[in-house]
């Protein structure tokens, strides 16, 4: 079955270090997301991919880098640049802008705690 | 700067009976996506409403879009208690650049 696999599921790390966050797709999509939940709000996004070896910051960068060598993963990194690391991260994926039917798919999401 | 709003934030409701959740949005958009999130679950695509006027129904919710007033609801008909859940919507500005409500938690009580 196709679809969006991030890992791990739970991730504790200790202040100042930094942490990488997969995420790996089998849909054939172009486009990768990433997003952060913190409780009881919406999502915000933190970069995207439209294409291979190309990305764009979102609404909140800062503190984050990613990379898009192959179309199937886009890694998150969280820097100890990220002020408050602690959230529900979620990657998602969608077919070309093109294809106005096409909702975002999401990952099971990685929980992450900075103590 | 795209900004969505839905409310309520939160509803609680018996069983059986009906609601609507609102979402308004402060730009021109004709794409927005309705989800639903569990608990400490991911987002589940419930409805993709892409004109003016569309209209979608799945069992107990439907979701209408009227892209002149910037606003889409969720109406949910005779509540049952598995439709307990966050549901967000999501307007898209820049072909799937997804700008999301803050939510709603939902609880339907029996």
């Amino acid at each position: 079955d196709g679809g969006i696999t991030q890992s791990p599921k739970y991730l504790f790390r200790k202040e100042g270090q930094n942490v990488t966050l997969s995420c790996e797709q089998n849909l054939n999509h172009d486009a990768m997301y990433w997003y952060r939940q913190d409780p009881g709000q919406g999502l915000r996004l933190i970069y995207y991919s439209q294409i291979v070896n190309d990305f764009q910051k979102g609404d909140i960068a800062e503190g984050y880098s990613v990379s898009r060598e192959k179309k199937e993963s886009f890694p998150l990194t969280v820097t100890s640049a990220q002020k408050n690391p602690t959230a529900f991260y979620l990657c998602a994926s969608s077919t070309y802008r093109g294809a106005r039917n096409s909702p975002l798919h999401f990952g099971n999401g990685t929980r992450l705690t900075v103590t | 700067e795209l900004k969505v709003e839905q409310n309520p934030l939160f509803l609680s409701m018996q069983e059986g009976k009906n609601y609507t959740i609102y979402c308004n949005y402060s730009t021109t958009s004709d794409r927005l996506y309705w989800y639903r999130q569990d608990p400490g679950k991911s987002l589940e695509s419930l409805f993709v409403l892409l004109s003016n006027g569309a209209v979608k129904q799945e069992g107990r919710l439907m979701a209408s879009l009227d892209t002149k007033a910037r606003l889409s609801t969720l109406h949910i008909t005779a509540a049952v208690h598995d439709l307990s859940a966050t549901y967000f919507c999501a307007v898209d500005h820049a072909g799937n650049m997804l700008t999301f409500g803050g939510g709603t938690r939902l609880m339907v009580k029996p």
